[in-house]
Formats: structure tokens, sequence, C-alpha cells
């Protein structure tokens, strides 16, 4: 089973600043199989990339992801107030979905 | 506009039963892949089962094989989760997802069902 590491823990940004989160695999994953979403408190997570780097419709250009690999990176370019939350990294392999534990981007 | 619905959840003994329902419509549900992800107060995302979109190909995480049916009725637009000998461990939010037709991922979520396992 792939396991799916995401650092930092937390990440303390001003709005305006650039945010770097990773996705570490425990093995290569198929670029077509990676993806990021975002969940906000008392919401359903959102789908923002798959394909590693692809947005998902109606996701704003500030976000992006890149990675092959074992290594996977989204950023956003520039941070807006409603893009606090947490993110979390996903792959599918052997017929089932692993997700990595999540990072929270914080107001500093 | 894509909407998933949820229900069924509730408060459980260990040991007990209970079936949630997903209600899917703006979409042609008969054409999709549909899962149900779990996520424990304060904790992460954890899929759990999908099913294909003509229940050919099932699948369940290993935390629940043998204790969950995932099952679907293309007629009536719903997905269903059938959960038996409920642990405390599973108290979670459960939400269905529809995976998305050319790649794998989740692209639309439900708003979810809270199941709590307690005595």
């Amino acid at each position: 089973e792939i396991v799916l590491t995401q650092s930092p823990g937390t990440l303390s940004l001003s709005p305006g600043e650039r945010a770097t989160l990773s996705c570490r695999a425990s093995q290569s994953v198929s670029s077509s199989y990676l993806a990021w979403y975002q969940q906000k408190p008392g919401q359903a997570p959102r789908l923002l990339i798959y394909g590693a780097s692809s947005r998902a419709t109606g996701i704003p250009d500030r976000f992006s992801g890149s990675g092959s690999g074992t290594d996977f990176t989204l950023t956003i370019s520039r941070l807006e107030p409603e893009d606090f939350a947490v993110y979390y990294c996903q792959q599918y392999g052997s017929s089932q979905y692993t997700f990595g534990q999540g990072t929270k981007l914080e107001i500093k | 506009e894509v909407q998933l619905v949820e229900s069924g959840g509730g408060l459980v003994k260990p040991g007990g039963s209970l079936r949630l329902s997903c209600a899917a419509s703006g979409f042609t549900f008969s054409s999709y892949s549909m899962n149900w992800v779990r996520q424990a107060p304060g904790k992460g995302l954890e899929w759990v089962s999908s099913i294909s979109s003509s229940s050919s190909y099932i699948y369940y995480a290993d935390s629940v094989k043998g204790r969950f049916t995932i099952s679907r009725d293309n007629a009536k637009n719903s997905l269903y989760l059938q959960m038996n000998s409920l642990r405390a461990e599973d108290t979670a939010v459960y939400y269905c997802a529809r995976a998305h037709t050319a790649a794998a991922v989740l692209d639309y979520w439900g708003q979810g069902t809270l199941v709590t396992v307690s005595s």
C-alpha cells in the first residue's frame, strides 16, 4: 500500500503570500492518479487538482500542482482569505484511494 | 447541478447495524463509479468503498471488509452502504463521492452524514 506523507503539518502564512505544500509517496505514483483537495471546517472536500497538475472546473489559476514519481507539490501563488483551510493529497492505485494526512494552512 | 445527499446516519451501539443512503441528481448516475469516504472527528480522510457504474466491480478498505456492503440502484439514482458489526472506530462523517470518468479522483462530494458508534 502506498503511503502519502504531507508536509508541513501546519503552515502559517499571511494573505498575499505564496504557499508551497508537499506530498511525498512511499513509492512511485502515476502522475495521472495524483490529486489535491481543499476542505474547510464543516464542509466536504473540494477537488482542486487532478492528474498532478490539471485544475478542476472553477478552480482559480492561483492554484497549481506539479511533481512526479514520489514528490508532488501544491502551490498557491498569492493567498486569498478564503484559501485558509486543510489540504489533502490523494493517489489511486490497486483499486483504492489513499489520502495524505493533510496540511492545515492557517492565517499568521 | 450535481448533487449528492447522504442520509441514514445516527447513533448506534457497538455491534449494531446502520444503512446509509446517497441520493444523486444532476448527472447520469448510471455512468459513474461511486465511493464512500469517511472522516473521523478531527481526523483525515479515509476511503471506505467503491462500486463501478454497473456494480460489476466492488472494492473495500481492509478496515471494513467483511462488515460493510456497498450497493447501488441505478433506477433510483441511489448509492447505499450497509454497515454491520459497527465499532467505536467507525465513528465518522461518511461522504458519498462521485469518481471522475477519466481520472481516478473524486470530483463531487455530498455534505456527509454522521455515524456515531457508542454505548
